[in-house]
């Protein structure tokens, strides 16, 4: 597609449900990022895929927290038994390489915004 | 550690004027990139401008400019000659060596007609 994608836009859902969250990258794009951003506050770092791996789960918040991507494409962010904290948009990227020192700027999603009720 | 500061809160600025937006970085990365993004109401991250770490010259996009400071860690996002439309909030970010991208907590910024 000609952005990054992101379903639902929206989803409330009720605490101790769990909840998938996807992102479709730009066609092409090797690099996909989750973050996640809370009301009033920056971007928090989740995970970094490279391809179908992941270098970096650094950012992950919890063991409820969890990624995949298949196909070098579309990726998947699952939280398991969601708690209210967990609210917030959770926004995903991608670029062409993973080097961001070239002035590959990122592209985006709209994000996803979750509540947790 | 790396780290992004964004101290200003909230700015206002008349239609027409030019405002400045702080940044200011941490990092022991040699080489590193600093970004500015949008983010208006509607949520979606606009890129803006980009700085590399070893670029001689301050980085230039229209009416955003980037006063890049390598010795004081800062890299100001100037917007010149401001819209209605600038109205956001505006994210300073940094990357280094390890590929994650680092933010500031933003700067909501108004537009005054």
């Amino acid at each position: 597609g000609a952005g990054v994608s992101q379903s639902p836009s929206n989803k409330v859902t009720e605490k101790g449900k769990d909840v998938e969250l996807r992102c479709d990258p730009i066609s092409g794009h090797t690099a996909l990022y989750w973050y996640r951003q809370s009301l009033g506050q920056g971007l928090e770092f989740l995970i970094y895929f490279q391809g179908n791996s992941a270098p970096d789960k650094s950012g992950l918040p919890s063991d409820r927290f969890s990624a995949e991507r298949t196909g070098g494409s579309v990726s998947t962010l699952t939280i398991q038994r969601t708690q209210q904290e967990d609210s917030a948009v959770y926004l995903c990227a991608s670029s062409f390489r993973d080097s961001l020192l070239l002035n590959y700027g990122y592209t985006f999603g709209s994000g996803t915004r979750l509540t947790v009720v | 550690a790396q780290k992004i500061t964004q101290t200003q809160p909230g700015m206002f600025v008349q239609e027409k004027e030019a405002v400045t937006l702080d940044c200011t970085y941490d990092t022991s990365d040699p080489s590193y990139g600093l970004f500015w993004y949008k983010q208006p109401s509607s949520g979606e991250m606009i890129f803006l401008i980009y700085q590399g770490s070893y670029d001689q010259q301050n980085a230039t996009e229209g009416r955003y400019s980037l006063n890049f400071q390598k010795a004081r860690k800062s890299a100001n996002l100037v917007i010149s000659a401001s819209q209605l439309g600038d109205s956001a909030m505006y994210f300073c970010a940094m990357v280094g060596t390890g590929n994650q991208f680092y933010f500031g907590t933003g700067t909501s910024l108004t537009v005054i007609p």
